[in-house]
């Protein structure tokens, strides 16, 4: 593993309620993402992370924040769950962005009902 | 191969002989390349990747074989384990950035003994 933590593992929670799910890295990995994974698609990048307080959209964004206020830690954040972020999250990390790998946490599964 | 719905692609081989899995990437203007393997409850680990200047990378036990003129890409595994099972899937990055890089919906695995 590449040293990354996800908390927690299995969250189920009810609709309107918010949600943060974090990620916890060991590798000083400057870059930081956050994707989802559902059935009939490839892994969607909501948000990723450049650097401390440096973040960006990915292609599925909306309704999702997060905050990188360390290197070694990247929050995200649902404020208000809906039934379609029912998902399994996975926070990844690369020494660069677009030319190294990205080495993948074990997820956190989310079912919000 | 890509799926197109819920069911991934299955390939099914014979314990100790040779797997190929294909992918078929979308953008030309791809230049590097990823494999993953994820196993039931886990996150994607990193197999091996291969940039567009290359046609042919070679690691442990793995080939991959890139041919640009129809892009293709495909994944060899020597001798097959029962630790090999698994869903394996291609990542293809053109854009360089974060949102550049694109992941495919994966084939399954399955090793008979």
């Amino acid at each position: 593993d590449a040293g990354i933590t996800q908390s927690p593992r299995h969250k189920v929670t009810e609709t309107g309620t918010p949600v943060t799910l974090r990620c916890h890295q060991t590798e000083n990995h400057r870059y930081m993402y956050w994707y989802r994974q559902d059935p009939g698609h490839g892994l969607r990048l909501i948000h990723y992370s450049y650097g401390v307080k440096d973040t960006d959209k990915g292609e599925v964004s909306d309704g999702y924040s997060v905050s990188r206020s360390k290197t070694e830690d990247f929050l995200l954040t649902l404020e208000s769950a809906t039934s379609s972020q029912t998902s399994v999250y996975f926070c990844a990390i690369s020494e660069d962005i677009g030319g190294s790998p990205l080495h993948f946490g074990n997820g956190t599964r989310l079912t919000v009902t | 191969g890509e799926s197109v719905g819920l069911h991934l692609p299955t390939l099914s081989v014979q314990e100790g002989d040779n797997s190929i899995i294909n992918c078929a990437y979308s953008n030309s203007a791809s230049d590097y390349f990823i494999w993953y393997k994820q196993e039931s409850g886990k996150g994607p680990q990193f197999i091996i990747d291969i940039r567009s200047n290359m046609d042919k990378r070679q690691g442990q036990r793995v080939t991959v074989l890139l041919n640009k003129t129809v892009k293709h890409l495909s994944l060899q595994i020597a001798a097959t384990q029962p630790g090999d099972s698994a869903v394996y899937f291609c990542a293809e990055n053109a854009g360089g950035g974060a949102d550049g890089l694109t992941f495919g919906k994966g084939t399954h695995l399955i090793i008979q003994p």
